[in-house]
């Protein structure tokens, strides 16, 4: 199974910082990875996918990179509505997993 | 616009059984592959199982196998998790999501429907 390490567990900003989330894969996904956003009491909503693909009406300020075992979600100017957990989650190999999430907190 | 609606969500006791239900609309439901992700009270989310569009395959958490049996009715737009042998680890809320069409990704997801296993 591949185990994603999401760094830092809790990152505390305030509106119109960046936000740079990491996510480390225990072995290569190549580029097989996507982001999600969750809001309290909400299902989670896909940003991101193949590493670097934005999802459909998600906004430019959201941006993906990475290949292999390390990848990158920036968030270039926080938004208000942008503070939530987010969750990478990888489909190179079954067990499809997830990494336990970072928490992006108002400072 | 898409929509998925679980249901059958409910509080048993371990050892017991549950069926859970996903009504799809809003897309052409027997072209895509099916999950069922759940996330325990206050934890992270963890995938459970998979099934194609035609219902062919599937796939399935260590966790769960042997014990969980994803299936779909395409002339119902509906796909079902049937939980066996429920255990208090199995407590979550279940959402169903779509597949993204483009890799085993997930683009939409029901609104969740809570199990408790608890005696």
């Amino acid at each position: 199974e591949i185990v994603l390490t999401q760094s830092p567990a809790t990152l505390s900003l305030s509106p119109g910082e960046r936000a740079t989330l990491s996510c480390r894969a225990s072995q290569t996904v190549s580029s097989y990875l996507a982001w999600y956003q969750q809001k309290p009491g909400q299902a989670p909503r896909l940003l991101i996918y193949d590493a670097s693909n934005r999802a459909t009406g998600i906004p430019a300020r959201f941006s993906g990179s990475g290949s292999g075992t390390d990848f990158i979600l920036t968030i270039s100017s926080l938004e208000p509505e942008d503070f939530a957990v987010y969750y990478c989650q990888q489909r190179s190999n079954w067990p499809l997993t997830f990494g336990g999430g970072t928490k992006v907190e108002i400072k | 616009q898409v929509q998925l609606v679980e249901s059958g969500g409910d509080v048993v006791q371990p050892g017991g059984s549950l069926r859970l239900s996903c009504a799809a609309s809003g897309f052409s439901f027997s072209s895509y592959g099916m999950h069922w992700v759940r996330q325990a009270p206050g934890k992270g989310l963890e995938w459970v199982t998979f099934i194609w569009s035609d219902g062919s395959d599937k796939y399935y958490a260590d966790s769960v196998k042997g014990r969980f049996t994803i299936s779909r009715d395409n002339s119902k737009n509906t796909v079902y998790l049937q939980m066996n042998s429920l255990r208090a680890e199995d407590t979550a809320v279940y959402y169903c999501a779509k597949e993204l069409g483009r890799g085993y990704y997930f683009d939409y997801w029901g609104q969740g429907t809570l199990v408790t296993v608890s005696s």
